[in-house]
């Protein structure tokens, strides 16, 4: 069974740029998440949606935004890109919002913003 | 709001030995999850181990086991005979029980590294 797939793996933007990442759920989950993770941290939460529906933000500015499509999968917008959103961004996939279940994870896609 | 330290950036150990690494986290919530995630170099999330705080019991799994100590809110992992292939950063998390949002609030990590 496929895990979860993020697209693309690696890209660089330039500054003051806007950027999609996509991520594609594992098959059934419903639940998308996405984090980002600066080098040498933990991850941080950007958004959680569950059934299309937006169930949770972090403290990002509003120059983050995400939707999720019929198919469960998702994109994180990121407009007018600063040196300091170069970060691994990360994407986790469950069957339910609320932890009950298991988050997995995609491999990532690590942006670069120069 | 939660928070989740980890002390030890970084650790190592001989291969076969045991390490533990440690967490504490800081919470009013009185039902909630911890995790322990690692994350190769190839950079992605895998989860080892996950622990209820309702329950007493200290999760296990194979290798690896817990030491939750809910009163003094610590939760570390124990990696008993350790492999070359353990190698990685390891990130303690929380999460909090039920409702309709389930994001995790992780560490900053420590770096493990398993020397033959």
């Amino acid at each position: 069974d496929a895990g979860v797939t993020q697209s693309p793996t690696h890209l660089i933007k330039t500054r003051g740029q806007q950027v999609t990442l996509r991520c594609s759920p594992i098959s059934g989950h419903k639940s998308v998440s996405w984090y980002q993770q600066v080098l040498g941290q933990g991850p941080q939460f950007i958004f959680q949606y569950y059934e299309k529906e937006e169930r949770g933000r972090g403290n990002f500015p509003d120059r983050f935004s995400a939707r999720q499509f019929p198919n469960y999968s998702s994109e994180l917008n990121v407009n007018a890109l600063l040196l300091g959103d170069s970060a691994l961004y990360l994407c986790a996939s469950s069957w339910e919002s609320g932890g009950r279940t298991e988050a997995f994870f995609g491999q990532g896609t690590r942006l670069t913003v120069v | 709001a939660q928070t989740v330290t980890q002390s030890q950036p970084e650790m190592s150990v001989q291969e076969a030995e045991t390490v533990t690494l440690s967490c504490t986290y800081d919470t009013s919530e009185n039902n909630y999850y911890l995790f322990w995630y690692k994350q190769p170099p190839s950079r992605q999330m895998i989860l080892v181990i996950r622990q209820e705080a309702y329950k007493q019991q200290n999760a296990t799994e194979n290798r690896f086991s817990v030491n939750f100590q809910k009163a003094a809110k610590s939760f570390s992992l124990k990696i008993s005979d350790s492999q070359l292939g353990d190698t990685a950063m390891y990130f303690c998390a929380f999460m909090k029980y039920g409702g309709s949002q389930g994001n995790l609030i992780f560490g900053k990590g420590t770096k493990l590294s398993v020397k033959p």
